[in-house]
């Protein structure tokens, strides 16, 4: 079956840290994707990592991906209120004859003064 | 340019009547994928449509739903008999899978703003 989990599924942080927030995924890909969710919004692309090494920075935001360790990271640093959202990543599985792709449980970050 | 869209944003309906939502992926994008999402909670794949291929509606929580993609563009996602336990957000998304050389490089989805379905 293919997972893919993340964790922590709450966290909750004070303005000006830093936090990493893990995805495990079971499956064999090179390909993940991260994606930002607002209260009441739908889901807004963030970081596309196509293959084992691939790092990418927004802002505060910066991805990276382990494809051998099947394990994405997704870190936060000097965290503001704005970054309050929930946080998919989400696995390509198309080593598997499919075109879907498997999202995580998502994590709902909370950043307070 | 534009995005995905989805109509109708809200629709409130009673248990047992008929509902259809409908989706407009971006434009020359192959795939389409239907996905449900419950207060609080992740997403739940429904359905997706690949080019002229049969759909993979492995997804599909029951044979009350079903969807279509007419002309390899709009789509619509159905619902009969209508349950309270239907009641979610349900978001469509579509991406341009490109593959180079026969293999995937990358299949990056473009949500919309989704439907709210209440079932009362």
């Amino acid at each position: 079956e293919l997972k893919v989990e993340q964790n922590p599924l709450f966290l909750s942080m004070q303005e000006g840290k830093n936090y990493t927030i893990y995805c495990n995924y079971s499956t064999t890909s090179d390909r993940l994707y991260w994606y930002r969710q607002d209260p009441g919004k739908s889901l807004e692309s963030l970081f596309v990592l196509l293959s084992n090494g691939a790092v990418k920075q927004e802002g505060r935001l910066m991805a990276s991906l382990d494809t051998k360790a099947r394990l994405s990271t997704l870190h936060i640093t000097a965290a503001v209120h704005d970054l309050s959202a929930t946080y998919f990543c989400a696995v390509d599985a198309s080593l598997y004859n499919t075109d879907k792709l498997i999202f995580g449980t998502g994590t709902r970050l909370q950043v307070f003064p | 340019g534009a995005g995905v869209s989805q109509s109708p944003s809200n629709k409130v309906t009673e248990k047992g009547k008929d509902v259809e939502l409908r989706c407009d992926p971006i434009s020359g994008h192959t795939a389409l994928y239907w996905y449900r999402q419950s207060l609080g909670q992740g997403l739940e794949f429904l359905i997706y449509f690949q080019g002229n291929s049969a759909p993979d509606k492995s997804g599909l929580p029951s044979d009350r739903f079903s969807a279509e993609r007419t002309g390899g563009s709009v789509s619509t996602l159905t619902i009969q008999r209508t349950q309270q336990e239907d009641s979610a957000v349900y978001l469509c998304a579509s991406s341009l899978i490109f593959t180079l050389a026969g293999v995937r490089r990358y299949n990056e989805q473009f949500f919309g703003p989704g439907t709210r379905l209440t079932v009362l």
